[in-house]
């Protein structure tokens, strides 16, 4: 079962132009991380964030975290054509290990 | 250093056929993960490995699917009498328990049965 939801599931915006992605969840969570998957294979790793934290960076990417109302966003700072990709948000929590993925946001820079 | 590896990329078989899937983690990595993503999906626990013993199998959908690490490295999905339900990318992931559980992912495997 897919704990989270990715909002919007598609945007498309231009080159240059920041992307915002959110992330809503249902219980709660040790860490969150946020993952980029090109064509359907394997998913990198971009950023973790952790249950005590709000706010994180990594590069062109920040990230947010409210605890309080279940909910990460990532930001992606002049965006590139080749950040096209679809970001998922997975969770862990409640003593397991394994995470719950969302169903993804499809991102689609055009030149 | 080397990232998760999977074996093989595509896996064409026929409904009642058996499969193994290969999937050598990261050096280091203690755990190791079984994921399946479906079309448009996001991913799906199957099982996870804390070195070789499965600490947590409650994803496996029905008896159909195993899992082993023997060795407490490379571990094998096994999936027997496919059906055409199974057809699904099968990811595998590995961390070490010494970071955040960071999982880092392997390419993964397309499994479509015919």
């Amino acid at each position: 079962s897919q704990q989270g939801e990715e909002d919007p599931q598609a945007l498309s915006i231009q080159e240059g132009e920041n992307a915002t992605m959110n992330c809503s969840y249902k219980t709660s969570i040790n860490n969150l991380q946020w993952y980029r998957q090109n064509s359907g294979r394997g998913l990198v790793h971009l950023i973790l964030i952790r249950s005590n934290e709000r706010e994180k960076h990594s590069g062109r990417l920040r990230v947010t975290l409210d605890t309080s109302k279940k909910s990460s966003s990532l930001l992606i700072t002049a965006s590139r054509a080749a950040d096209t990709a679809s970001y998922f948000c997975a969770t862990d929590g409640q003593g397991a290990q394994k995470l719950v993925f969302g169903q993804g946001t499809r991102l689609t820079i055009n030149p | 250093g080397a990232g998760v590896s999977q074996t093989p990329s595509n896996k064409v078989t026929e409904k009642g056929k058996y499969v193994e899937l290969r999937c050598d983690p990261i050096s280091g990595h203690t755990a190791l993960y079984w994921y399946r993503q479906s079309l448009g999906q996001g991913p799906e626990f199957l099982i996870y490995f804390q070195g070789t013993g499965a600490a947590d199998d409650s994803g496996l959908p029905n008896d159909r699917f195993f899992a082993v690490r023997p060795e407490g490295s490379v571990s094998t999905l096994k999936i027997q009498r496919t059906e055409r339900g199974d057809s699904a990318v099968y990811l595998c992931a590995s961390s070490s328990l010494a970071g955040y559980n960071e999982q880092f992912f392997g390419p993964g495997t397309r499994l479509t049965v015919l």
